[in-house]
């Protein structure tokens, strides 16, 4: 099993570019996460999903927008990328349920995006 | 909405010192909570959580936390800290109503020194 995989690992864009993260999970997992980590602010949730075809905003959803068309994949873009967004961005999956041994997070090894 | 403080951003220690790292949030109904650590140049790993029960958890590495519902707090504790232990420590707080909302602090530092 690959897990939760993050694609691309590394990108540089300029002010006004727009790109699309993917995050793919093979665990069958119903609940996925997006999260950007900065120094000195620990994980933020930008937006997550309980299911298909659901999308939820987190603490920081500003600028971004999210897709969960396909239950393993849940895509973050940025329309139009802004120097703020400079981050490293983590995705992550878990089973559904409250208060059960399974509910713990899986995360991918996260992408590093620089915006110029 | 649930939020979670750790007041701690960087901690110095020797090795074989004991640890104990703060964690606060804040939510009036009930919630899970959770510790994970990064390893440099890792992605995060559960350490421990709490669901119910026993206030005191115990978790991987040496590692527990006592959850103090008066206190809102879930304090991380290790009697005996080694070099390996280097690493970030996020505190993480879901509401159990909306359990899906995993909420995360600001991560303290933990630096130990051979």
């Amino acid at each position: 099993n690959a897990g939760v995989t993050q694609t691309p690992k590394f990108r540089v864009l300029k002010t006004g570019q727009s790109m699309t993260l993917l995050c793919a999970q093979d665990m069958n997992h119903e609940y996925m996460y997006w999260y950007r980590q900065d120094p000195g602010m620990g994980l933020r949730l930008i937006h997550y999903s309980v299911g298909e075809g659901t999308t939820a905003k987190g603490e920081v959803p500003d600028g971004y927008n999210v897709s969960r068309l396909k239950k393993q994949n849940f895509l973050l873009g940025l329309e139009s990328a802004a120097p703020s967004q400079t981050s490293v961005y983590f995705c992550a999956s878990r089973t559904a349920g409250q208060g059960t041994t399974n509910e713990k997070l899986f995360f991918g090894s996260g992408t590093q995006l620089s915006v110029l | 909405a649930q939020s979670v403080s750790q007041h701690n951003h960087h901690v110095i220690l020797s090795e074989a010192a004991s640890l104990e790292l703060g964690c606060n949030y804040s939510y009036g109904g009930t919630v899970n909570l959770f510790w994970y650590v990064q390893y440099p140049g890792q992605h995060l790993q559960l350490l421990l959580k709490y669901f119910s029960g026993d206030p005191l958890v115990k978790g991987i590495k040496g590692f527990e936390a006592e959850f103090i519902k008066s206190k809102f707090s879930f304090n991380l504790r290790k009697p005996s800290v080694q070099w390996s232990d280097t690493a970030e420590y996020f505190c993480a707080v879901a509401a159990y109503s909306s359990a899906s909302k995993i909420i995360f602090g600001s991560g303290t530092r933990l630096s130990i020194r051979p």
